[in-house]
Parts: structure tokens; C-alpha cells; sequence
């Protein structure tokens, strides 16, 4: 079955330390996102990538990284400076053209501990 | 200005109910609008999807945009348990790879 693969479901990061989300996709989609979800806050956009080795920062960047080495694959890596990084993480992608619609993986827990 | 605004709820409604979620947008170029459901702790999924102004009905859901007045709407009818979820409202302009998302409206059917 097609679809995106968001792993790990939970994550606990220690103080000063980088983790990183992966998020796998077999839907053949040129662009893929990333949105942090906090109660109340809505989706906020972190970075997207519309084609392999090229990505944009979105609204809330700061303290996030991310890399586009292969079409499937779009991992997100939180780093230590970012201090607020509890939040449920969200991968998505969408076809290339206007009006594509977006598809959302299942999504990563992340909490501090 | 916000681009999308949703009222977040909670929304209640007793099961067999009809429900009206609705949000209100500020760009004028939008052109493509987008319904998701959320479970608790879940990815959204796609629920309705409309291009321009109009109604679209899917089984119990209807979507309607209403371009003149920035105003689009998602109507369930005999709601029931299982509707439980928020719903998001997104939207997007032509030619853009970016989707501008409401805060989501929590919905709560009551058996």
C-alpha cells in the first residue's frame, strides 16, 4: 500500500541532544513537509522540500534541520537548540502542480525528558 | 489579519445531529480548499476537497465554498459517535506549494 511512514510513533530526547524523525514515502511525490502540532497552535510549517537536494524554511525553523537526499525520504533532525521541542510532528507530501493534495503520515510524539 | 480562521470549539452536539464547521479566509487568490480529520493523536486525513466556488458531497459530508463572502463550511449529517475528531480547514492559491491551515474545530458527538 502506498503511503508515508513516520517513525519513530514516540521520542524522548534528553537535555543537549539531537534527535532525529524519519519519514518515508512511497507515493511517488516530488514535495514533502514538515508542520509541528502543539494543542491549541494549529499546524505550523518547519521546512518543505519541492524536488531532491533543495529545501525552504517554513514559519518556525529555528532549531531544526533537514536533508533531501532521495525522493522517498525527507528526515527531520531537532537540535539542541531548539528548546521547546515537545510537540506532536507531522510529515507530509503532495504531487507536483497546483492545487495537489497533501497527505499526511501518521505522526511522532515528541517529548523531553 | 489571519489568513484562516477557525473557531477551535469544543463543539458538542448529540448523535443524529447535523454539524456546520466553518472558516473564514483573507486572500482572494485561494482557489483550492481542503477539509481534514484528525483523531486524536493521528495524522489528518483528507475528508473533502474543492476547487473554486460550489457544493461537493460525499455520503454524509458536504463542503461548500463560498468565494464572494472568503467562506467555506463542511456540513455532516447523522453525525454520529465515530465523528469524534477535529477538523481542520486548508487552503491553498494557485501555483502554490503551501497549504495555510486553520487551528482546527474540536467535535465531540454525543451517543
Amino acid at each position: 500500500d502506498g503511503g508515508i511512514t513516520q517513525s519513530p510513533k514516540y521520542l524522548f530526547r534528553k537535555e543537549g541532544q539531537n534527535v532525529t524523525l524519519s519519514c518515508e514515502q512511497n507515493l511517488n511525490h516530488d514535495a514533502m513537509y514538515w508542520y509541528r502540532q502543539d494543542p491549541g497552535q494549529g499546524l505550523r510549517l518547519i521546512y518543505y522540500s519541492q524536488i531532491v537536494n533543495d529545501f525552504q524554511k517554513g514559519d518556525i525553523a529555528e532549531g531544526y534541520s533537514v536533508s533531501r537526499e532521495k525522493k522517498e525520504s525527507f528526515p527531520l533532525t531537532v537540535t539542541s537548540a531548539q528548546k521547546n521541542p515537545t510537540a506532536f510532528y507531522l510529515c507530509a507530501s503532495r504531487a507536483r502542480g497546483a492545487g495537489e493534495k497533501l497527505f499526511f503520515g501518521s505522526g511522532t510524539q515528541l517529548s523531553v525528558l | 489579519q489571519k489568513e484562516v480562521e477557525q473557531d477551535p470549539g469544543p463543539l458538542s452536539v448529540p448523535e443524529g445531529a447535523i454539524v456546520s464547521l466553518n472558516c473564514t479566509y483573507s486572500n482572494s487568490a485561494f482557489q483550492y480548499f481542503m477539509w481534514y480529520r484528525q483523531y486524536s493523536r493521528k495524522g489528518p486525513e483528507l475528508l473533502m476537497y474543492t476547487y473554486s466556488s460550489g457544493n461537493k458531497e460525499d455520503g454524509r459530508f458536504t463542503a461548500q465554498v463560498d468565494k464572494s463572502s472568503k467562506y467555506i463550511s463542511l456540513f455532516i449529517r447523522d453525525s454520529q459517535p465515530s465523528d469524534s475528531a477535529t477538523y481542520l480547514c486548508a487552503i491553498a492559491g494557485a501555483g502554490s506549494y503551501q497549504l495555510t491551515f486553520g487551528k482546527g474545530t474540536k467535535l465531540s458527538v454525543i451517543p
